[in-house]
């Protein structure tokens, strides 16, 4: 069955960055790509970002530009969220999803906090 | 930026009565493909969110039938004809028609 397994919580200081990684199995890896979605508390969900995890193709929310990488390693069949530059605004639930928005990592909670 | 708005933002429902969710968006969501990119999603509390309906009709693997999709260009709708217990959580909209992708601000249903 397919599953996204993210990485653990993650507890930043100001200016710091961060990478949450999601492990995918149960089809293959470079026939789909991933989505990168956050949601703040007690708000609703917000879409960062994409991959093509066949030919790494990205594509980006304005909003993030200049500080949000994605990346994958097909060996690995794991995808990457690098965010930097934290400010507690950033604090939020971050989640992958499958290409359709399908099947959905169990979420990261990253938490920015002095 | 398509901007998808949802109405209403919260619904008290009884158990066994139907419910109903509308969804705008600031522009049509027809792809040049033919194809519209309208999706639902459910968040039950502490969970993930979870997709019900794609392509604005489409129910998902495993999604139950008493849920149904129906829209066009604009304009769309999420039902359930029968509320039951389990379907308490926050329902949005997601338009996958273009980048970036929206959401809509979420419909809680509660008991």
């Amino acid at each position: 069955q397919v599953q996204l397994v993210q990485s653990g919580a993650e507890v930043k200081k100001p200016g710091a960055s961060v990478r949450v990684s999601c492990k995918a199995s149960g089809y293959t890896f470079t026939n789909y790509a991933i989505h990168w979605v956050r949601q703040a508390p007690g708000q609703s969900l917000e879409w960062m970002a994409w991959i093509n995890i066949g030919d790494a193709n990205t594509r980006y929310s304005q909003k993030f530009q200049g500080r949000l990488t994605i990346s994958r390693d097909t060996s690995a069949s794991t995808a990457y969220m690098e965010l930097n530059s934290l400010g507690s605004e950033d604090t939020a639930i971050y989640y992958c999803a499958l290409g359709a928005l399908d099947y959905w990592g169990q979420g990261t909670l990253v938490t920015v906090s002095s | 930026d398509i901007v998808m708005t949802q109405t209403p933002l919260s619904s008290p429902v009884t158990l066994g009565q139907p419910a109903s969710i509308s969804c705008r968006s600031s522009q049509s969501l027809v792809h040049s493909d033919g194809n519209t990119y309208l999706s639902w999603l459910q968040q039950r509390p502490g969970q993930p969110p979870r997709l019900l309906i794609y392509r604005i009709s489409n129910r998902f693997s495993g999604v139950p039938d008493r849920f149904s999709g129906s829209g066009a260009g604009t304009d769309f709708t999420l039902k359930i004809s029968r509320v039951e217990a389990e379907d308490v959580g926050v329902y949005y909209c997601m338009q996958g028609t273009q980048f970036p992708r929206t959401f809509g601000q979420g419909t809680k249903v509660e008991i």
